[in-house]
């Protein structure tokens, strides 16, 4: 069955760096996009990043461009999101995505905590 | 930046019908999917393509699309149906996923 399981998170304090990992099985990872989508505490879900099954195209949304960085490992069947710079508000849960006709398969999520 | 708007709340009671609109100028040109999110719990896709029903979703979830406007429906509304409930496309470039504000649906 597919499975995604998020790692990585923690606390760290502002402008701290932090790098999450998400480890794929279930599907043959190289065939999707995936995306990084996060969850402040409370609040609605925000999409962060996009990378293609070959990882030569990718997106960002605006409020993380220039201190996030996505990258995959398709020999590994890992995704990953590099977070530098991080503020306040990046305070969330962050969960990757398989995208297949939407977002249909999540992992539970890791929390970063950007906090000093 | 581009935006979908959905209302905060909708009620219902059970066995009725819950309807949930979402707006986007971008609607007519790029498919809405819907998700269901239970406290503590990632989300769950229920409509793809604006009216796609992936397997595993019961029958009572639809999805239909309007112009500027996508509705999720859900008929015979259930105790189990009460959760957040989010709208997701794309702005005119595709290159930009977007997601509403969220809508609680609480079932009375």
């Amino acid at each position: 069955q597919v499975q995604l399981v998020e790692s990585g998170g923690g606390l760290v304090k502002p402008g701290g760096s932090l790098k999450l990992s998400c480890a794929a099985s279930g599907f043959t990872f190289s065939d999707y996009y995936m995306n990084w989508i996060r969850q402040a505490p409370g609040k609605g879900l925000e999409w962060v990043s996009y990378i293609s099954s070959s990882g030569n195209t990718i997106y960002y949304a605006d409020s993380v461009k220039g201190r996030f960085t996505v990258s995959r490992d398709n020999a590994k069947n890992s995704l990953y999101l590099q977070m530098n710079s991080l503020r306040a508000e990046d305070t969330a849960v962050y969960y990757c995505a398989r995208e297949s006709s939407g977002f249909d398969f999540w992992g539970q999520g890791t929390l970063v905590t950007v906090s000093s | 930046s581009y935006e979908l708007t959905q209302p905060p709340s909708v009620s219902v009671s059970p066995g009725q019908t819950a309807r949930i609109t979402c707006s986007g100028d971008a609607l007519p040109t790029q498919y809405a999917y819907w998700y269901q999110q239970k406290p503590g719990q990632a989300p769950v896709v229920v409509i793809c393509k604006d009216s796609e029903r992936p397997s595993g979703i019961p029958e009572r979830f639809s999805g239909s699309s309007s112009g500027t406007i996508v509705t999720l429906t859900i008929s015979g509304v259930q105790a189990e149906d009460e959760a957040d409930y989010y709208c997701q496309s794309a702005d005119n470039s595709g290159t930009d996923w977007v997601f509403g504000g969220g809508t609680k649906l609480t079932v009375l």
